[in-house]
């Protein structure tokens, strides 16, 4: 089955406690994003990944790091998390770094720091 | 300064009739929008497209519609049916930068049975 998989689902964690978000793709696709979901502001980019070895900052990305060492895998590192980090997260990918392609994505992580 | 704007945070339907969810974009850069629908507990999936060069795109009870002079799509869903009921995302993908996609804020629909 075609799918984005993201772990661990939910995650509460204290401030300034390091934590990796996983996100795994069994699709090839070549393109990989990261967005943030939080009340009246819909879902905003933090990250992207064109292929293996590339990524680049999206809207959001202060706070946040990722990673591109092998084409399925994507993961979101949050060096020392703050109580704006929480919020609901999505890992997508699509087929290629074109136009005109769906995007898919996993069923979301929601972190909560304090 | 939000670019891509869904001014409606709910709407609520009858089952069988018509639902039509709004969006407004200000980036005249814009040139594809795709609608996402998402229920509680899982991630965005992907309901339809257009593109800039077309005016409208209909796949099954939905349908979207682009005015591109006003900078507005609609999203219509005919009949309605209390399955459609979740989150339905408007995003639009700027021509220069690829899979880039800017969201709406999201409006909840509701369809009553």
């Amino acid at each position: 089955e075609a799918q984005v998989t993201q772990n661990p689902r939910y995650l509460i964690t204290v401030t300034g406690k390091k934590l990796t978000v996983t996100c795994s793709q069994n699709m090839n696709h070549e393109y990989m994003s990261w967005y943030r979901q939080d009340p009246g502001l819909g879902l905003r980019q933090i990250y992207y990944s064109m292929n293996v070895e590339v990524t680049d900052k999206g809207d959001v990305p202060e706070g946040y790091k990722v990673s591109r060492k092998e084409k399925r895998n994507f993961p979101l590192i949050l060096e020392s998390p703050s109580p704006n980090q929480t919020s609901l997260y999505f890992c997508a990918s699509s087929l290629y770094p074109g136009r005109n392609t769906e995007a898919f994505f996993g069923q979301g992580t929601r972190l909560t720091v304090v | 300064d939000q670019q891509v704007k869904q001014n409606s945070p709910s709407l609520s339907v009858q089952e069988g009739r018509i639902s039509i969810l709004n969006c407004d974009y200000t980036n005249s850069m814009f040139d594809y929008f795709l609608w996402y629908k998402k229920y509680p507990a899982e991630g965005p999936t992907f309901l339809i497209s257009i593109s800039s060069i077309k005016d409208k795109n209909e796949d099954g009870r939905f349908t979207v519609f682009l005015n591109k002079s006003a900078k507005h799509l609609s999203l219509h869903i005919v009949p309605s049916q209390p399955g459609d009921s979740a989150v339905y995302f408007c995003a639009a993908s700027p021509m220069e930068y690829g899979n880039k996609l800017v969201f709406g804020a999201g409006t909840i629909l509701r369809v009553k049975s």
